[in-house]
């Protein structure tokens, strides 16, 4: 069981440009999200998504996009690099919380440097 | 909004002993989930341990145990028996139970080193 898959692990993007991390699970979870971890602090959350066609903004949306077509799926779009962007960004998922289900599962984050 | 805050950055401890790792967090909700992940240098996020807020009992998992104070939003770590392998970064998290959303507030995070 593959859980959550992040691609690409690591990227280098310059000032302005422009890119897609790609988020897939396949465990049949509604609920997804993206965090972002800077250097020596904890994660933040980015957006979220509770089902397909559904997203929110979470604690630090700006400069950031997200689309949810399908239950797998939740790609985050990054239009205008810039180096505060710079970070380590983690997708997750989970079921909603319940006092049965209440873990999200984590990828294995994607290493960000905008250059 | 909930605040979760770790005030050691660094701890170190001598393999085989025990090791407290402390926590405080801020809300004004009655009910809730804490947690401790732990985050290796692979970067893999893994769930330690976690407590509902509504049970008074310490959740245990083997080595990994919590002192859970609901009045004094208290939630330490304490991992007993240390070992190599537990080297890492261990993340404080909040969750609040009114939401359905698995919505997770992060500490800052306790690097942790295991000294042979």
């Amino acid at each position: 069981n593959a859980g959550v898959t992040q691609t690409p692990k690591f990227r280098i993007l310059k000032i302005g440009q422009s890119m897609t991390l790609q988020c897939t699970q396949d465990m049949n979870h509604n609920y997804m999200y993206w965090y972002r971890q800077d250097p020596g602090m904890g994660l933040k959350l980015i957006y979220y998504s509770v089902g397909a066609g559904i997203t929110d903004k979470g604690e630090v949306p700006n400069g950031y996009n997200v689309s949810r077509s399908t239950t797998e799926d939740f790609p985050l779009r990054l239009e205008l690099a810039a180096p505060s962007q710079t970070s380590v960004y983690f997708c997750a998922s989970s079921l909603p919380g319940n006092r049965k289900n209440t873990e999200a599962f984590f990828g294995q984050g994607t290493r960000l440097t905008v250059v | 909004a909930q605040t979760v805050t770790q005030s050691q950055p660094e701890m170190s401890v001598q393999e085989a002993e025990t090791v407290t790792l402390s926590c405080t967090y801020d809300t004004s909700e009655s009910d809730y989930y804490l947690f401790w992940y732990k985050q290796p240098p692979s970067r893999q996020m893994i769930l330690v341990i976690r407590q509902e807020a509504y049970k008074q009992q310490n959740a245990t998992e083997n080595r990994f145990s919590v002192n859970f104070q609901k009045a004094a939003k208290s939630f330490s770590l304490k991992i007993s028996d240390s070992q190599l392998g537990d080297a890492a970064m261990y993340f404080c998290a909040y969750r609040s139970a009114f939401q359905r959303a698995q919505k997770l507030v992060f500490g800052q995070g306790t690097r942790l080193t295991i000294n042979p």
